[in-house]
């Protein structure tokens, strides 16, 4: 079975500084990952994912991740953070041949002006 | 591209009545998903179709909790006997199947009072 750590549950950072969110994923089997981000009040809007290939994914607004199988990491970066990036941040894993996406608990990004 | 929709946005009902929610999928994915959502947490699956086959159910919460897709289009989630736990919001999501990324409705919130 699949487990994703997302070991910030907040991250307080001013504008404009890089921020950078940590997940780390467990799995005995090759996965697909994903970083999404919920608004408050709404649903969740996929940010990046990685299926293959280049281990540095970029998504939109800014963002982007690297996939790191030593380390079983799938960390969320981005080099200059808006006041419009407040929100929550999930980071999701499922098996290349399953169906079922798994997500950390979130990290709350708060950017202070 | 009208993206997953999901009624009613927000249900307010008294413990121990029925409640049922509807997801319309985005229109050619035939993968549709519920999870379900409580504060400070990430999505926790509860159930997967596939067209209008029911093929992941264990982690619906309790026997009160069913999900239909009688055609494989829509969806609902019903649940009885409503207590205040299931107090939550409750997401629908569908998905291709490739590179198993899915996307997310705006969510249903229900408040058990």
């Amino acid at each position: 079975a699949q487990s994703v750590t997302q070991l910030d549950s907040q991250v307080p950072v001013f504008e404009e500084a890089p921020v950078e969110l940590r997940c780390n994923y467990s799995s005995s089997v090759s996965v697909y990952l994903f970083w999404y981000v919920q608004y408050p009040n709404q649903g969740l809007q996929l940010l990046l994912k990685y299926l293959s290939g280049s281990t540095l994914v970029k998504g939109i607004n800014g963002f982007e991740a690297e996939f790191n199988k030593s380390q079983t990491s799938f960390h969320l970066r981005k080099p200059s953070v808006h006041i419009s990036d407040t929100a929550e941040y999930f980071c999701a894993v499922t098996n290349t041949g399953g169906f079922k996406t798994i997500f950390g608990a979130g990290t709350r990004l708060f950017v202070k002006a | 591209d009208t993206g997953v929709s999901q009624n009613p946005r927000h249900k307010i009902t008294k413990r121990g009545q029925n409640v049922t929610f509807r997801c319309d999928p985005i229109s050619e994915h035939n993968r549709l998903y519920w999870y379900r959502q409580t504060l400070g947490q990430g999505p926790e699956f509860l159930t997967y179709f596939q067209n209008e086959a029911q093929l992941e159910k264990s982690r619906l919460l309790s026997d009160r909790f069913s999900a239909e897709r009688p055609k494989g289009s829509f969806s609902t989630l019903e649940i009885q006997r409503t207590e205040q736990g299931d107090s939550a919001m409750y997401l629908c999501a569908s998905s291709s199947g490739q590179g198993n990324t899915i996307y997310f409705g705006e969510g249903s919130w229900l408040t058990v009072v």
